[in-house]
Formats: structure tokens, sequence, C-alpha cells
């Protein structure tokens, strides 16, 4: 899995939107973004992934550079519930060939009423 | 629904006693994985399996053992030997080769002390 970067923290106002970025310089051509989110004392949650095209679905927007070496996940309408550490992780695995995806520590959002 | 069942949710255990916490999925999913997470950490890899009677060792393997001798099914045993068990456990699965996909899904961990 090629490296991500992610600031240790994050704070948003409930209801604005919520744009996490991910550096991932080193990614591979065959190699996805995944974003994933665990609440406290949860297992984690698939949120959205993509390989270069932007990505949407009912919980988030995937946006991904041109040159894939960076993304942001945005949540549209943040609300209380979406308090959590989201990972952002490059991986050809998680289904495909290789099958380890790695998690670093990733970022906690906190959205404040 | 298909899901991902870790059970017991909480389990303690002196110190020196192996211990064993249940993963059942029935999902269909070739992949199982086991994670260790410590507080403000990332996850870390134990072992994971991506076919039945088949596993690899993940980052952390030392002191863990697991058996795949189901599909469903990936327990893993936290043995003496392991320095440091105090922590959160979670087990997840995935559909296996083939492209990409949703990825992982996880269960609900548990959360393993020794005393």
């Amino acid at each position: 899995d090629a490296k991500t970067t992610q600031p240790t923290s994050m704070d948003c106002a409930e209801g604005r939107a919520a744009n996490l970025p991910c550096n991932h310089s080193t990614i591979s051509g065959n190699e996805y973004v995944y974003w994933y989110r665990q609440i406290h004392s949860q297992g984690p949650q698939y949120i959205i992934h993509g390989l270069k095209n932007n990505e949407t679905n009912e919980m988030a927007s995937l946006i991904i550079t041109e040159d894939r070496k960076s993304s942001t996940l945005i949540l549209p309408h943040a609300t209380l519930r979406d308090t959590a550490v989201y990972y952002c992780i490059a991986s050809a695995g998680g289904g495909g060939s290789n099958y380890k995806l790695t998690f670093g520590k990733g970022t906690l959002l906190t959205v404040n009423p | 629904d298909g899901g991902i069942t870790q059970s017991p949710k909480y389990l303690f255990r002196k110190e020196g006693q192996n211990v064993t916490l249940s993963c059942e999925q029935n999902l269909n999913h070739d992949a199982m994985y086991w994670y260790r997470q410590d507080p403000g950490q990332g996850l870390r890899l134990i072992y994971y399996s991506q076919i039945v009677n088949d596993f690899q060792k993940g980052d952390i393997a030392e002191g863990y053992s697991v058996s795949r001798e189901k599909k469903e099914s990936f327990p893993l045993t936290v043995t003496s030997a392991q320095k440091n068990p105090t922590a959160f456990y979670l087990c997840a699965s995935s559909i296996g080769a083939g492209g990409a996909s949703k990825g992982y899904t996880f269960g609900s961990g548990t959360r393993l002390t020794v005393v």
C-alpha cells in the first residue's frame, strides 16, 4: 500500500460540508483510494473508493486530483453522528490481488453543534 | 441480514491464560482478517486468511494463533506468549480476489482486558 498522509484532526460545524484531505503522492497506477470511518469503539465502516474518477454515493463524495497524488473526502452536510476517525488508504487490495489494507491513524473529525 | 459477528464484546482474562476470540461471517467472503487496535492508534494486522485451511502472518503475529477450518469462521487465540494482550480486536472479511470491491466489512470488535 502507498503511504498516505492525513491531518491528525479537523473540526466542522453541523450542517456544513466537511472536506477531509489525504495525500498519497507515491500511489501506483493500480492502487485505489479507499475511505473508511470508525466511530468510537466500533469497527471501521466502508465509505467510498475510487481509482481515477470522482465518485459519489449516499454517504459522501470522493474527489481525486488528476495526477492522483491527493484526494478529498466530502461529507456534504455533516451531522453530529459523523464525528469519527476517517481513514484514507491507497491500496490495490481490499478484494483485489493484494488482500491487506493498512490503516494509519486517520483524521479525527469532530462535528460541532 | 448478512454480516460479521464478533463475540464476546468484552472479555476479561487473567495474565498467563490463553483466550480465544470468535469471528463468524455469513457474507460468503473468501478472505478474513484480524486486526489489533491500541488507544489512539491505527489498526495493525495480526493474521489474515485468503481461503479455508490457509492463513498468513500479518505485521504483529507473535503471541497469536488462528485457524480457518470453515469459510465462515476465523477464531483468534491470544496466547500467554503475547506480552501486552490488552487491546481492541477487530475481525474483518472481504470478498476475495478479482478486482476492487467495497473492501472490508468489519465486526464490532472485542475489547480484551488482561488483569
